[in-house]
């Protein structure tokens, strides 16, 4: 079971929007409607970001969406701010099991 | 408010079995959802390592699958994770949490750091 993909970095000024992908197979990422995106800060609990590909949790601004092509989900964080720098992990229910992606390190210039 | 909270040694012994509880508050188990463990190497990203259903059915990472134990004991409010046969690389930092299905996971403990040392 590999480890869905994720660029290791990405980076953007505040105010600006930024797009990380998470790409799988067609046995997870491009099989189900079921991605979520995870927030991390250093020393903290990962916090969900975006769930089934695109849905917010309450409590999560809107300058935070998700989308899927085929076996690519992205996450966009817009109106980038301070607080939005962290690791960020995207997972994929993959039939009776799940995986997470490697993790991006988003940081605001 | 759901709270989880790991419990556990924080050292285990190459080739012994590492075993953490997840004591959930605010929640109670047996109205339903799916109850898992995550951990993540120091330095590294997350891992699922396998849920529970509140009925007792189970679902395990299959590179883990033949040392891992997932329990649940709806009376006490709580489920266990034991995995067996430990090396250096199941040092982690071991997370219990909530999930709402599909590996959809909204509540998560504060983590617990387990080292595999002699």
């Amino acid at each position: 079971q590999s480890a869905l993909t994720q660029p290791p970095s990405a980076s953007g000024s505040p105010g600006q929007s930024v797009t990380i992908s998470c790409t799988g197979t067609s046995s997870d990422v491009g099989g189900y409607n079921y991605v979520s995106w995870y927030q991390q800060h250093p020393g903290k609990a990962p916090k969900l970001m975006i769930y089934e590909v695109s849905k917010r949790p309450s409590g999560v601004p809107d300058r935070f969406s998700g989308s899927k092509s085929g076996n690519t989900a992205s996450l966009t964080v817009s109106g980038l701010q301070a607080e939005d720098e962290a690791d960020y992990y995207c997972s994929s229910y993959a039939g009776s099991k799940g995986v997470f992606g490697g993790g991006t390190k988003l940081t605001v210039l | 408010q759901v709270q989880l909270e790991e419990s556990g040694p924080g050292l285990v012994k190459p080739s012994e079995t590492l075993s953490l509880t997840c004591i959930v508050s605010g929640y109670s188990i047996s109205s339903g959802y799916y109850w898992g463990w995550i951990r993540q190497p120091p330095g590294k990203g997350l891992e699922w390592i396998g849920t529970i259903y509140h009925s007792g059915t189970t679902y395990y990472n299959p590179s883990l699958k033949s040392r891992v134990t997932i329990s649940v004991d709806t009376s006490k409010n709580q489920f266990s994770l034991k995995l067996s046969s430990v090396t250096a690389a199941d040092t982690a930092v071991y997370y219990c949490a909530r999930d709402r299905a599909y590996i959809t996971i909204d509540y998560w403990g504060q983590g617990t750091l387990v080292t595999v040392s002699s």
